[in-house]
């Protein structure tokens, strides 16, 4: 059993195009986060939800919108890609409640390449 | 803010013992945590640390000093298979940001 999963594994598109990232997990964690890992690896923060609500948005261009229809699930929705998104994306959960010291369990990743 | 600062890259021998280190300076400390990455792969969760002192975990162990913001990472009987990239990360304590570094790419040699 997937414990985190993403789809797709990986996405080439064009310029311009919109594109969506699904990711769910089965561990019933309460929060859960979208990374950007770029070419010289840098796992950056985008988002994260907790219980379906948004608790951080970091600078993230606002072509870059996420949805969370329940707390199994985070999906990224990117509007007129550019060429600088094109990394690794990451989806990752924890069970974190009032702040306490839980590890996170990532997603497989998702490689969007934009040309 | 938060700053995380570890060396890019190591070199070590299999059998023997490696110390990756991990400095941060960051507000609302709330735990550091060190994940391991292979090439292509997601991150997985090696340890943490919240308070000072060190945690073992089989060949694994990761050590804290709060006031000195320093961590390391220490790796025994080193097998090839632990090559990988090893990632420090801070969690801060306001809405359970995680800020990590950039990572440590270890090279084990034969």
């Amino acid at each position: 059993d997937t414990a985190v999963s993403q789809t797709p594994k990986y996405l080439v598109t064009q310029m311009g195009n919109d594109k969506s990232i699904k990711c769910e997990q089965n561990l019933g964690h309460d929060t859960m986060y979208w990374y950007k890992q770029d070419s010289k690896k840098f796992l950056k923060i985008m988002f994260s939800y907790n219980n379906k609500e948004l608790i951080i948005n970091e600078t993230v261009p606002n072509r870059f919108s996420p949805k969370s229809p329940d707390k199994a699930h985070l999906n990224l929705h990117i509007n007129s890609l550019e060429l600088g998104d094109s990394a690794v994306y990451f989806c990752a959960s924890s069970q974190d409640r009032s702040g306490g010291a839980y590890e996170q369990y990532f997603g497989p990743g998702t490689r969007l390449t934009v040309t | 803010g938060q700053n995380i600062d570890q060396p890019t890259e190591m070199t070590a021998t299999e059998g023997a013992i490696v110390q990756i280190n991990c400095t941060y300076q960051t507000s609302g400390f709330n735990g550091l945590f060190w994940y391991q990455q292979h090439a292509g792969e997601a991150p997985t969760f090696l340890s943490y640390n919240v308070l000072d002192g060190l945690e073992e975990k089989g060949r694994f162990s990761s050590f804290l000093s709060r006031s000195k913001g320093y961590s390391y990472l220490l790796l025994k009987e080193l097998q090839m298979k632990d090559s990988a990239s090893y990632l420090c990360a801070v969690k801060a304590y306001n809405f359970n940001k995680f800020y990590f570094g950039s990572g440590t790419k270890l090279n084990v040699k034969p």
